[in-house]
């Protein structure tokens, strides 16, 4: 068990729906990040926030948008899904900012199915 | 654009001999790598790390090399236990990219009993 916590884990909806997933990172960590990992592929990093402001910007669509709370939960918009975007979304959480060089503990994913 | 890749989708090994996962990647500015380790319906996991200043890491049974000059490097497993059997992630960053992991596609090994 990572610490780390996501819900739902598996959302079905249709297109042109939007969708809320939910992280909670492991006690003390500030940085927050989010993955999106389609069928066979890699993670593709998506947003990092770090204490409640955003840090940095991977490959996130503008139909995606994320925000840190005051209590460092995350949570991952998603808008005017398309099919594509049925994918495992994960969260991570690390200590610090400098997620590619520090340990980052994984959440179990959330499995989006967009139909 | 595939900045790192692991070619190999899948690899068989036996019990008790050693694997060899393999990752290359093409940005000559990545300076760090990582091994994640992922179970079935659950979250990468850390398992190993190495900076660019370094040609090999260490941690018990598992050990990374780096070959800057071919761009390429490899997770040594030894020996391969039946819990090793999971999808192996290979992951690089670089400073001044706000320490983005650039992931692999991923290795799924299997270890034979």
């Amino acid at each position: 068990d990572s610490g780390v916590t996501q819900t739902p884990k598996h959302l079905i909806t249709a297109t042109g729906q939007r969708v809320t997933l939910r992280c909670s990172p492991r006690s003390g960590d500030l940085s927050v990040y989010w993955y999106q990992q389609s069928l066979d592929q890699g993670l593709q990093f998506l947003i990092q926030y770090y204490n409640g402001e955003e840090r940095a910007k991977g490959n996130i669509l503008e139909r995606f948008s994320a925000q840190q709370f005051p209590d460092l939960h995350s949570e991952l918009n998603l808008s005017s899904l398309e099919l594509g975007d049925s994918a495992l979304y994960f969260c991570a959480s690390s200590v610090g900012v400098a997620g590619g060089r520090e340990t980052q503990y994984f959440g179990p994913g959330t499995r989006l199915l967009v139909l | 654009d595939q900045q790192v890749k692991q070619n190999s989708p899948s690899l068989s090994v036996q019990e008790g001999r050693i694997s060899i996962l393999n990752c290359d990647y093409t940005n000559s500015m990545f300076d760090y790598f990582l091994w994640y380790k992922k179970y079935p319906a659950e979250g990468p996991t850390f398992l190993i790390s190495i900076s660019s200043i370094k040609d090999k890491n260490e941690d018990g049974r598992f050990t990374v090399f780096l070959n800057k000059s071919a761009k390429h490097l490899s997770l040594h497993i030894v020996p391969s236990q039946p819990g090793d059997s999971a999808v192996y992630f290979c992951a690089a960053s670089a400073t001044g990219s706000n320490y983005q992991l650039i992931w692999g596609a991923g290795t799924k090994l299997i270890i034979k009993p």
